[in-house]
């Protein structure tokens, strides 16, 4: 399968705990973004990277949120000291350059 | 805030009928793509366009646009079941990033047989 991938899929933790999620991207696909959606809810923009290059970054992304794109490659999204509030779907897409974007099929997060 | 919001919030009609559903907009726009999103499956890009497009086709899909009034329609034709979903549309915005998407908060379609 050479889609859009994401680990884990679904994440439960207790409240002050750190996570980190993972995306694989499309191969050749410069474009990379994380999106967070809540029920009933489109997804919300959170960051994007060109390449390795982190081009831009929400006002909902506070510090305790951090993005990495190493390599152009993978990408992780690390949470710290996680908040009932972030308990949400963590969407991760890849694009080439600005074309429609394809989605993975999300990590949840559960938080205690 | 969410750029698009999409109208109706919710739909439910039978196999073979066509759905209709809008998405009006804030400000200009690059494109403006329609997504589907079935229970507990990622999205999928259904159709993307531009903003000097007015309308598109693809395949049972039909899209228009309307920059003046600032809105977007997607039809469905010859609903099936399997159409089942939620549909949102989203904006690229022109006067941000180039491919950063903004979502409605969707239209949930329900398709009886």
């Amino acid at each position: 399968d050479t889609g859009v991938s994401q680990d884990p899929r679904h994440k439960i933790t207790k409240r002050g705990q750190n996570v980190t999620f993972r995306c694989d991207p499309i191969s050749e696909h410069n474009r990379l973004y994380w999106y967070r959606q809540t029920l009933g809810q489109g997804p919300e923009f959170l960051t994007y990277f060109q390449n390795e290059a982190q081009l831009e970054k929400s006002r909902l992304l506070s510090d305790r949120f951090s993005a990495e794109r190493p390599k152009g490659s993978f990408s992780t999204l690390e949470i710290q000291r996680t908040e009932q509030g972030d308990s949400a779907m963590y969407l991760c897409a890849s694009s080439p350059v600005v074309h429609e974007q394809f989605f993975g099929p999300g990590t949840r997060l559960t938080v205690l | 805030s969410q750029q698009g919001e999409e109208d109706p919030q919710a739909l439910s009609i039978q196999e073979g009928e066509n759905a209709t559903m809008n998405c009006s907009y804030k400000t200009s726009i690059n494109n403006l793509q329609w997504y589907r999103q079935n229970s507990g499956r990622g999205l999928v890009h259904l159709i993307l366009i531009r903003s000097n497009e007015r309308e598109k086709h693809s395949g049972r899909l039909r899209v228009t646009l309307d920059t003046s009034k600032k809105s977007s329609s997607l039809l469905i034709t010859a609903s099936r079941a399997a159409d089942t979903a939620s549909y949102f549309c989203a904006t690229d915005v022109a006067s941000d990033s180039w491919g950063k998407l903004q979502f409605g908060a969707g239209t949930q379609v329900v398709v009886t047989p």
